[in-house]
């Protein structure tokens, strides 16, 4: 039960658009529709901001997607703000029934 | 409103035990499988256990199992962590988290801290 890859930070300027990725197994990512993504601003609760690798919930802004090739997962946010600032997390079922996430990546808006 | 509310952590010495509880409100926790996700002080998330809502056998974290159980009260609403022979590596917040499905972590308590130290 190893941890998601995912890079330990990524930056941007406003407007831009970046991508995190996020890599596992064909026992996790690649096997199951079922990679959700977290956006965590420190000292408050993670949101998801993503779930069944593509769909996003409710009140999410649409600048956030997700995708998926392979064994790896990838959250985009397009139009990037300030505010998108934080820690995102994705998240894999796997085929022991458990969970796992990734390391985690540290968003900084230039 | 919908919410969940953890309680339980605190301050505990090496080879101590814990019982966390998670109080749903809003919401049957019947309707839901549930999880516990812990985070260690500037770390990341780890998947701690599930618990289903028909029954099956649960399940836990690699480097957790054997110590922890997890466990629910349908009649009060509320989820447990019990965790045994705990070590300072188990320092964390421990969040309690409704899944809604098919894994989509959509409503997570405040969290409770836990403290492991002599």
């Amino acid at each position: 039960q190893s941890a998601l890859t995912q890079p330990a930070s990524v930056s941007g300027s406003p407007g831009q658009s970046i991508t995190i990725s996020c890599t596992g197994t064909s026992s996790d990512v690649g096997g199951y529709d079922r990679v959700s993504w977290y956006q965590q601003y420190p000292v408050t609760v993670p949101k998801v901001m993503i779930y069944e690798d593509t769909k996003r919930p409710s009140g999410v802004s649409n600048r956030f997607s997700g995708s998926k090739s392979g064994n790896t997962a990838s959250l985009t946010i397009s139009g990037l703000q300030a505010e998108d600032e934080a820690d995102y997390y994705c998240c894999s079922y796997t085929s022991q029934n458990k969970w796992v996430f990734g390391g985690g990546t540290k968003l900084t808006v230039l | 409103e919908v919410r969940l509310v953890e309680s339980g952590g605190g301050l505990v010495q090496p080879g101590g035990s814990l019982r966390l509880s998670c109080e749903a409100s809003g919401f049957s926790i019947n309707d839901h499988f549930m999880h516990w996700v812990r985070q260690s002080p500037g770390k990341g998330l780890l998947w701690v256990s599930h618990s289903t809502n028909h029954g099956t056998t649960p399940t836990y974290a690699d480097s957790l199992e054997g110590r922890i159980t997890i466990s629910r009260d349908t009649a009060k609403n509320t989820l447990y962590l019990q965790m045994n022979s705990l070590t300072v590596e188990d320092t964390a917040v421990y969040y309690c988290v409704r899944d809604s499905p098919h894994s989509r972590f959509d409503l997570w308590g405040q969290g409770t801290l836990v403290t492991v130290s002599s």
